[in-house]
């Protein structure tokens, strides 16, 4: 079964940092990835997505995230972070091909510190 | 585009009262739709997909007869929490995917409901 792992509860960057939001992912065959970010009591906001093509993937609010396959990892970047960056992430994966349904990892708070 | 709505933003109810929520997809049709349920400060758990035209598709461990799906057009799903329990309680958020669009890849979130059983 297609499975992602975030293994960080929190993440604390002060503001202008670099941060890392840490993923691996488990899949048979091709594995389809995404990061969304969730603010207080709001749905899902898209950030950015790997099918396949370039390792590193460039999306929204200047995210970006590197698939490694041989570390099963798909990590979430930022150069410098933003205090308006602090939410909640979620890496999540398809479970199959066609209209299947994402599956996501539990989810890890980052917190900016100004 | 790809914009997906979902009414009531917050209900509150009293036990053993039903609740539905509606979802929409206002710029697109959508022959799936799925229904998560977040708990406070946890991930999202797949409950059901939704299939326009048929039977939802239940995630096991989900009460089918307590958590009534409907998917009656392209654009609107209902998720009915029947005789609604505080355990029920939670953050219910939709999805669906603009099939036919350039970004099929990708799921597209409702607001969310926020349901608080007393």
């Amino acid at each position: 079964a297609q499975s992602v792992a975030q293994p960080e509860d929190q993440v604390n960057v002060a503001e202008g940092n670099p941060l890392t939001v840490k993923c691996t992912y488990s899949v048979s065959g091709n594995p389809y990835l995404f990061w969304y970010v969730q603010y207080p009591n709001r749905g899902l906001q898209f950030l950015l997505k790997y099918i396949t093509g370039d390792n590193l993937v460039k999306g929204s609010y200047g995210f970006e995230a590197e698939f490694n396959k041989s570390q099963t990892s798909f990590h979430l970047k930022k150069p410098s972070a933003l205090v308006s960056d602090s939410a909640l992430y979620f890496c999540a994966v398809r479970r199959g091909a066609g209209n299947t349904p994402l599956v996501f990892g539990k989810g890890t708070r980052l917190s900016v510190i100004a | 585009g790809a914009v997906v709505s979902q009414h009531p933003s917050r209900v509150i109810c009293k036990s053993g009262t039903s609740v539905k929520i509606e979802c929409r997809s206002l710029d697109f049709q959508a022959t799936t739709m799925f229904w998560y349920r977040q708990f406070p400060k946890k991930s999202l758990m797949l409950m059901a997909t939704s299939n326009e035209g048929s039977k939802a598709t239940y995630e096991q461990g989900v009460e089918k007869d307590k958590f009534l799906i409907n998917h009656a057009s392209l654009t609107l799903s209902t998720l009915t929490v029947t005789s609604a329990h505080p355990e029920d309680s939670s953050f219910y958020i939709c999805s669906a995917r603009d099939w036919w669009s350039g970004r099929a890849d990708e799921q597209f979130f409702g607001p969310g409901t926020r349901l608080t059983v007393l």
